[in-house]
């Protein structure tokens, strides 16, 4: 069955950077792109950006076009996530979610809470 | 960007009533003859879930009590009948242009 495990909690200084890991298993990892999306507490959910694990091509949004990179590694069906320079409105939960071609994102991690904090 | 826009922000309904909600995007969500709406429902502290993709397609090991119609800008979720179990926050999400979007939840509780 298809699993996305992410890594655990982040606690990180203003200005500092995470990055956090999302391991795919049960279907073959360069077949679907990996999405991410970003849920502060209390709040909905904010679609971050993609990536086609098989060509490394990414697709981000605008709005965290200077804060998020992502890649991936084939060898291991692991995507990962980078924010940089974390400010107290980067704290959230991150999730992975495998899209299906365009039908949803039917599979998604448990998410990472990041906590921003001095 | 497409903003949509779901109403209401939040429900209460009679366990074996109709739970509606609807889901307003700013621009068409359609292309190639399919609508890019997708539902989800979200509990505390977990994943959201996919309930319906493309509109009105019911996501595998969905409950037929779930359902969803609708086109270009006007989607619709409908639960019938509601139980317990469907206590959750429900997202439309569009896929038709990046970036993806959300909307902001509608929050089902038990009357």
């Amino acid at each position: 069955q298809v699993q996305l495990q992410q890594s655990g909690a982040e606690l990180a200084r203003p200005g500092a950077s995470v990055k956090m890991s999302c391991k795919a298993s049960g279907y073959t990892f360069t077949s679907y792109t990996m999405h991410w999306v970003k849920q502060r507490p209390g709040q909905g959910l904010e679609w971050i950006g993609y990536i086609n694990p098989s060509s490394g091509y990414t697709n981000y949004n605008q709005k965290f076009k200077d804060k998020a990179t992502l890649t991936a590694d084939k060898s291991s069906s692991t995507a990962y996530m980078q924010l940089s320079s974390l400010t107290s409105e980067d704290s959230a939960v991150y999730y992975c979610a495998r899209d299906g071609n365009y039908v949803g994102f039917a599979y998604w991690g448990q998410g990472t809470l990041v906590t921003v904090s001095a | 960007d497409i903003v949509l826009t779901q109403s209401p922000a939040s429900l209460a309904v009679s366990l074996g009533q109709r739970a509606t909600i609807s889901c307003r995007a700013s621009e068409s969500v359609d292309s190639y003859g399919n609508s890019f709406m997708h539902w989800y429902q979200q509990k505390p502290g977990q994943p959201p879930k996919l309930l319906i993709y493309r509109a009105s397609n019911l996501e595998s090991g969905i409950p037929a009590r779930f359902s969803g119609s609708g086109s270009r800008t006007d989607f619709t979720l409908t639960i019938n009948p509601v139980e317990a179990d469907d206590v959750a926050t429900y997202y439309c999400q569009q896929s038709n242009e990046d970036p993806f979007t959300f909307g902001s939840g509608t929050k089902l509780e038990i009357k």
